[in-house]
């Protein structure tokens, strides 16, 4: 199975700061990488897609990186609204397994 | 506008079985990959399984599998899970979700229903 390992699993950030999210694969996914964004007691909502597509109604200031074994979701200016949980996922092969997620906090 | 609506949660006793339903609307239910994914209390999100349009394809995460079988009704625009063997670690939201693209067997996922809840506890 392939794993994912996200980093850093909490992040203190304040508005207007650049943020980046690491996402790792155990062995190469190609393109095949989504990111989510998952506020409390809320459904996930897809942000990116084959690691560098916004997904239609994203704000621009998401954007993802990355191929083969390493990604990157950064927010380039965050926001209020920004302040969440975020989870990667591969998508080439079962088992579809998400990342541990990573919390994004108001310092 | 895409709608996914779970039912069927609630409380069940250990090695007890229910079974989720998830209704679809406002797409073309048939042309896409379906997806249960699950969240326990206060942790992250796991996929659990996945079925292609016809139901050809099937996968299922480890944690389940000989125990939880997914299905799909087309013509009811319909997904099922049904829970066999149930334990205190399958407590968890469960959520229905869609698969992005059209006949593409594996994705990522573009629209979530809202969650059911699943309790198992003596």
């Amino acid at each position: 199975d392939i794993q994912m390992t996200q980093s850093p699993s909490t992040l203190s950030a304040s508005v207007g700061d650049r943020v980046t999210i690491t996402c790792r694969a155990s062995q190469s996914i190609g393109n095949s990488l989504a990111w989510y964004q998952q506020k409390p007691g809320k459904a996930p909502k897809l942000l990116i897609y084959q690691a560098t597509t916004l997904q239609s109604g994203v704000p621009s200031r998401f954007s993802g990186s990355g191929s083969g074994t390493e990604f990157t979701l950064t927010i380039s200016s965050l926001q209020p609204d920004d302040f969440a949980a975020y989870y990667c996922q591969q998508c080439i092969s079962s088992p579809l397994i998400f990342g541990g997620g990573t919390r994004v906090e108001i310092k | 506008e895409v709608q996914l609506v779970e039912s069927g949660g609630g409380l069940v006793k250990p090695g007890g079985s229910l079974r989720l339903s998830c209704g679809a609307s406002g797409f073309t239910f048939s042309s896409h990959t379906m997806n249960w994914v699950r969240q326990a209390p206060g942790k992250g999100l796991e996929w659990v399984s996945s079925i292609s349009t016809t139901g050809s394809y099937i996968y299922y995460a480890d944690s389940v599998e000989g125990r939880f079988t997914i299905s799909r009704d087309n013509a009811r625009n319909s997904l099922y899970l049904q829970m066999n063997r149930l334990s205190a670690e399958d407590t968890a939201v469960y959520y229905c979700a869609r698969g992005l693209g059209v006949r593409v067997i594996l994705a990522a996922i573009d629209y979530w229903g809202q969650g059911t809840l699943v309790s198992v506890s003596s």
